[in-house]
């Protein structure tokens, strides 16, 4: 079952714009993580934020948590062709000592240029 | 290239076949893991290792599917008598910790297509 849903399920933006991705999901998490895929590829690990934090950057990329709204969002900044990807948010429950993450249907990004 | 390797990256059977993927890991992570990803889903996890033990494999598809860890290392994954819905990527990913506690992030490697006639 996939816990972790993102919004929307398609983004088409322009070179420079910024691109906003959200994710909600439904039980008590340890950390929530963000991946990129491009097409027919394996995942490219993006960012981590753990329970305790609000906000993290990376980059071009700032995450926050909302762990009341059990919600997170990805943004890119001064997007580029190059993020042209999907991009999945994946929530790791920590029960059992190793990353039984919970992945996300994913967001699907086209950065026109 | 020290990332994660998989093989093959695309393999295509007939139905009822047997067929298996191997995985090698990232040299230092001792934790393997195996995820299924169909179209326009997102990874399904199938199985964890930590080091040569199989510490979760409930979440195996049905008991078509089999994943080994013999030495530690390598991994293989083993689908017997394929079905048109095995049809998927096969995801295999490594992680690594630091005094023994889980770092979090994993390592994916390229998947393998696995395309049933």
């Amino acid at each position: 079952s996939q816990q972790g849903e993102e919004d929307p399920q398609a983004l088409s933006i322009q070179e420079g714009e910024n691109a906003t991705m959200n994710c909600s999901y439904k039980t008590s998490i340890n950390n929530l993580q963000w991946y990129r895929q491009n097409s027919g590829r394996g995942l490219v690990h993006l960012i981590l934020i753990r329970s305790n934090e609000r906000e993290k950057h990376s980059g071009r990329l700032r995450v926050t948590l909302d762990t009341s709204k059990k919600s997170s969002s990805l943004l890119i900044t001064a997007s580029r062709a190059a993020d042209t990807a999907s991009y999945f948010c994946a929530t790791d429950e920590g029960n059992s000592g190793y990353s039984t993450l919970t992945f996300g249907k994913g967001t699907m990004l086209l950065v026109s240029p | 290239d020290t990332g994660v390797s998989q093989n093959p990256r695309h393999k295509i059977t007939k139905r009822g076949q047997n067929v298996t993927f191997r995985c090698d890991p990232i040299s230092e992570h001792n934790r393997l893991y195996w995820y299924r990803q169909t179209l326009g889903q997102g990874p399904e996890f199938l199985t964890y290792f930590q080091n040569e033990a199989q510490l979760e494999k409930s979440r195996l598809l049905s008991d078509r599917f089999s994943a080994e860890r013999p030495k530690g290392s390598f991994s293989t994954l083993e689908i017997q008598r394929t079905e048109q819905g095995d049809s998927a990527m096969y995801l295999c990913a490594s992680s690594p910790t630091s005094g023994g506690a889980n770092t979090g992030e994993l390592f994916f490697g390229e998947g393998s297509r696995l395309t049933v006639l």
